[in-house]
């Protein structure tokens, strides 16, 4: 039981347009929910976060938006650049519940060409 | 400097062995965790210490034995190793359980069973 999803194992982009992953959730608890980015043989590296109290967070040329309604949240980066290529993992976790235990989604995996 | 060390970063061992994976973090964090990333590229959480203390254990076999000797360090023990044990084992830590959302990875270490 996938509690947290991301549809698009890859996406690929060209350098200077905007990326934008999705992310979708099904435990209405989940209040707080994070953004890591992953290089290869590297650990998972915190990018952004979100509490389910905002709508939007934005830090340099990474947003994160939430919809609530929808339990969806995506990442947009704008503009994409080629040192952006990684693995992008959506999590989430009930904030104050089970400290630490960050429920991720698969990743997609981001190409951006030059 | 690394933050969250964990050594070997790669280990090919046979079946039925024991070993060990070493963690340590200099960001003078109280949580520590353990997750793994197994071949479907899931990535679950094993084991939450906080201030050596054992908060969270998911269903982890009982071979899997996590060692705390201090808040600095959080060793993973594995016994009668088996081919399912083939994983990516990351270890991360936090600063507190309040604020134990937001968490920082080690590089992974890469088991393989053979």
């Amino acid at each position: 039981d996938q509690q947290v999803k991301q549809n698009s194992p890859s996406l690929s982009v060209q350098e200077g347009r905007i990326s934008i992953l999705n992310c979708d959730y099904t435990n209405s608890m989940f209040d707080y929910f994070l953004w890591y980015k992953k290089y290869p043989a590297e650990g998972p590296t915190f990018l952004i976060s979100i509490s389910s109290i905002k709508d939007k967070n934005e830090d340099g040329r990474f947003t994160v938006f939430l919809n609530k309604s929808a339990k969806h949240l995506s990442l947009h980066i704008v503009p994409s650049q080629p040192g952006d290529s990684a693995v992008y993992f959506c999590a989430a976790s009930i904030y104050g519940g089970s400290q630490g235990n960050l429920i991720f989604g698969k990743g997609t995996k981001l190409s951006v060409k030059p | 400097d690394t933050a969250v060390s964990q050594t070997p970063k790669y280990l090919v061992t046979q079946m039925g062995n024991d070993k060990s994976i070493k963690c340590e973090q200099n960001l003078g964090h109280d949580t520590m965790y353990w997750y793994k990333q197994d071949s479907k590229k899931f990535l679950k959480i094993m084991f939450s210490y906080n201030n050596k203390e054992l908060i969270i254990n998911e269903t982890v076999p009982n071979r899997f034995s996590p060692k705390s000797p201090d808040k600095a360090h959080l060793n993973l023990h594995i016994n009668s190793l088996e081919l399912g044990d083939s994983a990516v084992y990351f270890c991360a830590s936090s600063a507190d359980r309040a604020s134990g959302n937001t968490i920082y990875f080690g590089e992974g270490s890469w088991l393989t069973v053979v």
